[in-house]
Formats: C-alpha cells, structure tokens, sequence
C-alpha cells in the first residue's frame, strides 16, 4: 500500500519568514496531493491540493510543488503569520484508492 | 450548505462495551470515511464507504465495522473496546465527480475508553 512521509516534524520560524513543509510517497499511481491545516482542537482543514498532472500550485501565501519522478511533494508558505500556527498534514491517493494516506504531520509554530 | 455532522461530540465508555458513531455527509456527497486521529499514530485510515458498499479498509481488527445508509449517512461501531481505541475519530465526505475529491471533514468524535 500507500506509505507517505513527512518531514519536519517541527518548525519554528519568525514572523515574515517562509516554511517549507515536504512529503515523499511510495506509490507511483497515486495521484492527488492535498494538504490539511489542523489548528489546535478543530478539524483538518483542505488549504491546497495538487493532482499529478501539475507541477505546481498558488492560491495567495501557500504553493505546493511534485516531482512526480521523485515522487514527492512540498508545501510552502510565505511571510508566515502567527495565524499560520497549527499542524499540517500532507496526503497522496491514487487510482481505485479514493482513501487518503497522510503523512505523521508538521507543527508549525510561527514566532511573532 | 451544512458541512460534515459527526454525533456525539464526546464518549466516555468502560473497556469491553461497544460504542457506535454517527456521520452525516455534506448534502449529494456519497462518499464516506473514517479516520482515526491519537497523537502517536497520527491519522490512520479505517474504511470508506461509497453509495452503501465498502470501498477500502484500512488496516484495523475486526472490532472495527461500519456501514453506509442509503441516504448517505455512515455509521460506525467499535466493540469490545479497549484502553487503545481511546482517540478522535473523524469523518470526512467527499463528492461523487472523479477520483481523489477533495475530503471534508467532521469535528470528530472524541472517544475515551476507561
């Protein structure tokens, strides 16, 4: 099966900086890449997904990046604010696997 | 447009009871599953239900069993619980158009066994 992972486990960074969040997976089907932001006490919540047929994606502060050759995936954020604190979580599924495989999360914790 | 209902909120049960949690999908979404979230494991899949038949199951004991209801709504039960099933479970519904649709989430059940 599907086996996601993820790294950092923590980060720090101060107000303003960028974070960089990266995911590796092993099934080369699969082919949609969402991550979660889950804030303390709440439910995950999508916040930017990526399908294969992609190298990259924008919405505002975040992007997600996927080499699919090296098959991993990356989430970055800029100019981190302290609302940006929560844990987040990268996922991979693939073709006749609709179920989502997620990493073991990041927390990110932004420094004012 | 009403989001993801999970029922209850919170569960307190004594080891060797059973215990059944109750999900409601976002309106025309048929597509069901259930996660596991503890601070160890992270979130571990349990199964998925599409249009009443189970689509996948992770890799949970058989104590582990749910089912899906014509109108979509997904329930699943634990039995013979025990000090480790103690955790947040969390559904998440998904739209019916092409493979890997963006999950939604439930607030979870939070589920503590003593």
């Amino acid at each position: 099966g599907e086996n996601v992972e993820q790294h950092p486990s923590t980060l720090s960074v101060q107000e303003g900086d960028s974070a960089v969040i990266k995911c590796t997976y092993s099934d080369s089907a699969s082919n949609y890449f969402p991550w979660y932001k889950q804030e303390l006490g709440k439910r995950p919540q999508l916040i930017i997904d990526i399908r294969s047929n992609v190298g990259e994606k924008k919405d505002q502060r975040i992007a997600v990046t996927l080499n699919k050759t090296a098959k991993h995936f990356s989430l970055h954020i800029t100019e981190t604010q302290p609302e940006d604190s929560a844990v987040y979580f990268c996922a991979a599924s693939g073709a006749g696997r609709r179920a989502l495989t997620f990493g073991s999360g990041t927390r990110l914790q932004v420094q004012p | 447009k009403a989001g993801v209902t999970q029922t209850p909120r919170y569960l307190i049960k004594t080891r060797g009871q059973q215990v059944t949690l109750s999900c409601s999908p976002i309106s025309g979404h048929r597509s069901v599953s259930w996660y596991q979230q503890t601070p160890g494991q992270g979130l571990q899949f349990l199964f998925e239900y599409f249009s009443e038949t189970q689509r996948n199951k992770g890799n949970f004991p058989g104590r582990f069993s749910g089912r899906q209801f014509s109108n979509s709504r997904s329930e699943m039960n634990v039995s013979t619980l025990e000090l480790g099933d103690s955790a947040l479970y969390l559904c998440a519904s998904s739209g019916t158009t092409g493979q890997g649709s963006g999950y939604t989430f439930g607030s979870g059940t939070r589920l503590t066994v003593v």
